[in-house]
C-alpha cells in the first residue's frame, strides 16, 4: 500500500508553546489530506481537511486559529498546535487518500503523533 | 448528523473461533465501507474495504455489506491472539474523500 509518513511520533511540550506536526505522502501526490484527533478509548474525530494550495476546511467546533494547517505542496501538510494547553494532549493522525475519488479511493494513515502538553 | 455506530465491546472470543464485528451507518449516500484495525497507541491499518452488497473475502477476513439495512460487518475466522485490537468501521460518502469513523469495537482473543 501507499506510504504516509508523520513526524514526530511523540512530542512533549510546555503549556503555551506551539508544536508542528508534519504529514508526508511518500509515493503519491495528495491534493487533500485529513487531520484527526483521537482521545483515549475514543474514535478518530476529523478536525480539518487540508487542501493543497488553498485554505483548510475545519470541522465544527475546531478552532482554526489554534490549529493551523498548511498544505504547501502535493506531498506535505503540516498541523501546528498553537498555544498548546494540557487539554490538547491527544493522538493526532493524518491521512491521505490515494485514488480518483471514486470507489477505488483508499485512505492511508500516518503513524500518528502522541502530543503531551505539560 | 452522519453517524457510524459500533458496539464498543470488549468482544471476547476463544482462539480459533469466529469473531463477528458489526457496524451500522445513517447516511444512505454512503458508497464505500472500510474496516481498520488499530492496536493500542498505533495508527489504524486497513484490513478490508467493500463497495457492493454481499460478501467479500480476503484470507481469514470476510466483510459483509447490506445497503438496504445500512449494515456492514467483519468476520474473522480462526481468531488468533494477535487479532486482539480495536476494529474501526469507516464510511465514505460518494464523491468525497471524507471518512466517518465509528467508535470502534475492542476485540479480545483468548488463548
Amino acid at each position: 500500500g501507499a506510504v504516509v509518513s508523520q513526524h514526530p511520533s511523540r512530542v512533549i511540550c510546555k503549556s503555551g508553546t506551539s508544536v508542528k506536526i508534519e504529514c508526508r505522502s511518500l509515493d503519491f501526490q495528495a491534493t487533500t489530506m485529513f487531520w484527526y484527533r483521537q482521545f483515549p478509548k475514543q474514535s478518530l474525530m476529523l478536525m480539518a481537511t487540508s487542501n493543497e494550495g488553498s485554505k483548510a476546511t475545519y470541522e465544527q467546533g475546531v478552532e482554526k486559529d489554534k490549529f493551523l494547517i498548511n498544505h504547501a505542496s502535493l506531498t506535505l501538510s503540516t498541523l501546528t498546535v498553537t498555544s498548546a494547553h494540557p487539554e490538547d494532549s491527544s493522538f493526532y493522525i493524518c491521512s491521505a487518500p490515494k485514488g480518483s475519488g471514486g470507489g477505488n479511493t483508499e485512505a492511508f494513515f500516518g503513524q500518528g503523533t502522541r502530543l503531551t502538553v505539560v | 448528523q452522519k453517524e457510524v455506530e459500533q458496539n464498543s465491546g470488549p468482544l471476547s472470543v476463544p482462539e480459533g473461533a469466529i469473531a463477528s464485528l458489526n457496524c451500522t451507518y445513517s447516511d444512505r449516500g454512503s458508497q464505500s465501507f472500510f474496516w481498520y484495525r488499530q492496536y493500542s497507541g498505533k495508527s489504524p491499518e486497513l484490513i478490508m474495504f467493500i463497495y457492493s452488497n454481499g460478501d467479500k473475502e480476503d484470507g481469514r477476513f470476510t466483510a459483509q455489506l447490506n445497503k438496504a439495512s445500512q449494515y456492514v460487518s467483519l468476520l474473522i475466522r480462526d481468531s488468533q491472539p494477535s487479532d486482539s485490537a480495536t476494529y474501526l468501521c469507516a464510511v465514505r460518502s460518494g464523491g468525497t474523500y471524507k471518512y466517518i469513523f465509528g467508535t470502534g469495537t475492542r476485540l479480545k482473543v483468548l488463548a
